[in-house]
């Protein structure tokens, strides 16, 4: 089947501080990935995708890099602002199916 | 340009109670889905309306039904609420024919049942 696993939270980082948020997949096929970020009281917001192995998804100074050989997509920033302070969710769809995966989602806290 | 809508925003209901929610997709966007996100977990999917028919369904009983319009928009209905229905449901749009069909979601109806 098709499954989303994240590293779990919270996670609480300075201002500035380096981020990964760590992301495996189990799919068939070659799905497409995606990160999306909840901000407290709000609904889900694309943050970066990828839709084929090797591709690389930026936005916001976040990236993700799609790693088929180890079925993972990790979300990485360098230098974190109290402002991206959210959930994060990885997240995968089969390109023949509508059908999005979610993982449980991780929380992040910068503080200043 | 109108992003995907949702309404209401809350909603409280007793155990037993029917609910209908409701969704305007993203302009352009022909194809509607619904989630449930339960507390501190990530959405699941419950099913998913093109051509005003239902199309895939997740692992959801049969309490819960939808519909869409000739206009693209949908509801969702519950029928005999159980207080684990509380959740937050999500619509998301997209649209039918892109490759990897990116879903852009609405900010979502939270729902309470006592």
């Amino acid at each position: 089947g098709n499954s989303v696993t994240q590293m779990e939270g919270p996670v609480t980082l300075s201002e500035e501080a380096f981020l990964t948020i760590n992301c495996t997949y189990t799919a068939t096929g070659y799905p497409s990935l995606f990160w999306y970020v909840q901000y407290p009281g709000e609904g889900l917001q694309l943050l970066l995708k990828a839709t084929k192995a090797d591709d690389k998804g930026s936005n916001k100074g976040f990236e993700a890099t799609y790693r088929k050989e180890t079925t993972s997509f990790h979300l990485e920033k360098g230098s974190v602002q109290v402002s991206d302070s959210a959930v994060y969710f990885c997240a995968l769809t089969k390109r023949t199916g509508n059908q999005f995966y979610f993982g449980t989602g991780t929380s992040l806290t910068v503080i200043p | 340009d109108a992003g995907v809508t949702q309404s209401p925003t809350h909603l409280i209901k007793t155990r037993g109670q029917q609910v209908t929610l409701r969704c305007s997709p993203k302009s352009g966007h022909d194809t509607v889905s619904w989630y449930q996100q339960a507390l501190g977990q990530g959405p699941q999917f419950i099913f998913q309306y093109y051509e005003e028919e239902e199309r895939q369904r997740g692992n959801f009983p049969d309490r819960f039904s939808g519909h869409q319009f000739p206009n693209y928009s949908s509801e969702l209905n519950v029928n005999a609420l159980l207080l684990g229905d509380s959740a937050l449901y999500l619509c998301a749009s997209s649209l039918r024919d892109r490759d990897y069909n990116e879903q852009f979601f609405g900010p979502g109806t939270r729902l309470t049942v006592l």
